[in-house]
């Protein structure tokens, strides 16, 4: 699905670790996202991106920060994790635009104990 | 910000019967209105879209139907099978504000009973 991977794909670890979860594509889209999926809330916008080094904060952004240095690469990192940041995150692309359907990647889900 | 609403949480009907999801929406700038399918385990995959210049869209046994002015859009399945059972959710977009992208609804649990 349009070169989309994300890692790792599990991952459990204690609280006020720092974590982060990497999103790579194949094929130089300029719009990522990251969502976090919970039930009840369904998907949430964490950070986003239209270019490289050009990131911004979404819906549910404290506690997490992002850094694209490379057009096919997305890393969010949770400075700090806490227990409120289990979740399930999903990475997304933008084939055509900011306004254009999206593809996923596979999900990361990151437990914190 | 934008604000989307879906209903129900949770549709169960029987199998070969319509279902309907529905959603509102806040923006009235909002353009675009996507809807995606999540089965249990796997990432939301796209089923279908309409822009806002389109009032209804159709794709087999799936359809959008869109209403700018009350600002809601809805979600057909015709002849529901097994395969259907899964969560679906609504979206619209968003640009500005601190976010270019999607906003999306909370999910409806569509249940397909045999």
């Amino acid at each position: 699905d349009a070169g989309i991977t994300q890692s790792p794909r599990h991952k459990v670890t204690e609280t006020g670790t720092p974590v982060t979860l990497r999103c790579h594509q194949t094929e130089n889209h300029r719009y990522m996202y990251w969502y976090r999926q919970d039930p009840g809330h369904g998907l949430r916008l964490i950070h986003y991106s239209y270019g490289v080094k050009d990131t911004d904060k979404g819906e549910v952004s404290d506690g997490y920060s992002v850094s694209r240095s490379k057009t096919e690469d997305f890393l969010l990192t949770l400075e700090s994790a806490t227990s409120s940041q289990t979740s399930v995150y999903f990475c997304a692309i933008s084939v055509q635009g900011w306004d254009y359907g999206y593809t996923f990647g596979s999900g990361t889900r990151l437990t914190v104990v | 910000g934008e604000n989307v609403e879906q209903h129900p949480s949770t549709l169960s009907v029987q199998e070969g019967d319509s279902a309907v999801i529905k959603c509102t929406y806040s923006d009235s700038a909002s353009n675009y209105f996507p809807w995606y399918k999540q089965e249990l385990g796997k990432r939301p995959q796209l089923i279908i879209d309409i822009r806002s210049n389109v009032g209804e869209k159709k794709d087999q046994r799936i359809a959008v139907t869109l209403n700018k002015t009350a600002k809601h859009f809805s979600l057909h399945i015709t002849e529901t099978q097994p395969e259907d059972s899964a969560v679906y959710f609504c979206a619209a977009s968003i640009k500005g504000g601190g976010a270019d992208g999607l906003t999306f609804g909370k999910g409806t649990h569509l249940i397909i009973q045999p």
